[in-house]
């Protein structure tokens, strides 16, 4: 299964967009790209997923790059609750979660 | 409400002394899987079921063994609780392996002394 590599940590001003890079170089045909976010020590909460296409939902925007080896997670104004850490994985028939990016959203 | 139940959220033992941490859902959920947490080391999964009576290892199993003996519960067997198992445990499920979102529970914070 493919594993990701994401930056530790990402600063973003209040009300600017929020944009977290994901690679994912080995990932599969049938793989799917998942973002979640986990806020303190609370269970992770979905975000987006997608396959091949931009997807955008009431949440985020998740951006695949056409060869699929990374994709970009936009929240276009960000909160100061969406300070959080963001996962980004992918998927066949285990979620490998890693590190995440530490997003701090700054007033 | 759809939801993912852990119990106990939290627990002091000791070592040696066998506890379960019990895990249900009620959204007819084929996939469920154990997770664990610790400081910078992010969420590493302990085992994963992908339907019943279908039970794998994750990347971090040992010292720990699971049941899915009916679609709605995945139960967390500690047999003999040692002090690097003190964690935060999570219990997700999702409707099938390879797509859909995982549907986590609130999670289990435990302490072995």
């Amino acid at each position: 299964d493919a594993k990701t590599t994401q930056p530790p940590s990402m600063d973003c001003a209040e009300g600017r967009a929020a944009n977290l890079p994901c690679n994912h170089s080995t990932i599969s045909g049938n793989e799917y790209v998942y973002w979640y976010r986990q806020i303190h020590s609370q269970g992770p909460q979905y975000i987006i997923h997608g396959l091949k296409n931009n997807e955008t939902n009431e949440m985020a925007s998740l951006i695949i790059t056409e060869d699929r080896k990374s994709s970009t997670l936009i929240l276009p104004h960000a909160t100061l609750r969406d300070t959080a850490v963001y996962y980004c994985i992918v998927n066949f028939n285990k979620f490998y979660f890693g590190s995440g990016t530490k997003l701090n959203v700054k007033p | 409400e759809a939801q993912v139940t852990q119990n106990p959220r939290y627990l002091i033992t000791v070592t040696g002394k066998k506890l379960t941490v019990t895990c249900s859902q009620n959204m007819n959920h084929e996939y469920m899987s154990w997770y664990r947490q610790d400081p910078g080391l992010g969420l590493r999964q302990i085992y994963y079921s992908m339907n019943v009576e279908v039970t794998d290892k994750g990347d971090v199993p040992e010292g720990y063994k699971v049941s899915r003996k009916e679609k709605r519960n995945f139960p967390l067997i500690l047999e003999s609780p040692s002090p690097n198992q003190t964690s935060l445990y999570f219990c997700a499920s999702t409707p099938r392996h390879n797509t859909g979102e995982l549907f986590f529970g609130e999670g289990s914070r435990l302490t072995v002394l």
